[in-house]
């Protein structure tokens, strides 16, 4: 998995409760990503980073929050978690190589909130 | 936002056949397209990619061919073996690549 790490592999959450998602990456990669897998709705993206302390929203951004203080490290943290969070969630990292941004993607952390 | 599709959720082909996956996107503007193997259980593994100055890349047994005129992307898996059921996505992005658009997903099925 391309030097890609996740933590917690698996979290069953309470509704409300605050949860946080841990990615981490040895291959130095200037971007990370945090996505989400339901369904019938494939990968959407939630939040990005491209370097330290600079994250942007992506398309399902609401209701979570993102850090990343190390270049290794990309927390996504769900500050209040509900059902309609319980999904499948993908780190991935990317470099630019040959002017384009491969993705490469960790194993995943199945959330669930009852 | 962006609309990625596949035209078939499922596949399934005999093995040693060729295999076919189809993707449509929507956004003329998308310079950059990622092939992903997902299996069970596991993150979306790259499999190949194109940029849209090309209309054909090869790797080892797969082949990804891009038609900009009709937006439209596919996949073709030469020798399909039992190893290759997976879900294949397609991913689109343009500009700088920040930010993929994935499609829903094809599931192949190699029979034996």
């Amino acid at each position: 998995d391309a030097g890609i790490t996740q933590s917690p592999r698996h979290k069953v959450t309470e509704t409300g409760t605050p949860v946080t998602l841990r990615c981490h990456q040895t291959e130095n990669h200037r971007y990370m990503y945090w996505y989400r897998q339901d369904p019938g709705h494939g990968l959407r993206l939630i939040h990005y980073s491209y370097g330290v302390k600079d994250t942007d929203k992506g398309e399902v951004s609401d209701g979570y929050s993102v850090s990343r203080s190390k270049t290794e490290d990309f927390l996504l943290t769900l500050e209040s978690a509900t059902s309609s969070q319980t999904s499948v969630y993908f780190c991935a990292i990317s470099e630019s190589t040959r002017g384009v941004y491969e993705q490469y993607f960790g194993p995943g952390t199945r959330l669930t909130v009852t | 936002g962006e609309s990625v599709g596949l035209h078939l959720p499922t596949l399934s082909v005999q093995e040693g056949d060729n295999s076919i996956i189809n993707c449509a996107y929507s956004n003329s503007a998308s310079d950059y397209f990622i092939w992903y193997k997902q299996e069970s259980g596991k993150g979306p593994q790259f499999i190949i990619d194109i940029r849209s100055n090309m209309d054909k890349r090869q790797g080892q047994r797969v082949t990804v061919l891009l038609n900009k005129t009709v937006k439209h992307l596919s996949l073709q898996i030469a020798a399909t073996q039992p190893g290759d059921s997976a879900v294949y996505f397609c991913a689109e992005s343009k500009n700088t690549g920040n930010q993929f658009y994935f499609g829903t997903g094809t599931s192949l099925t190699v029979i034996p």
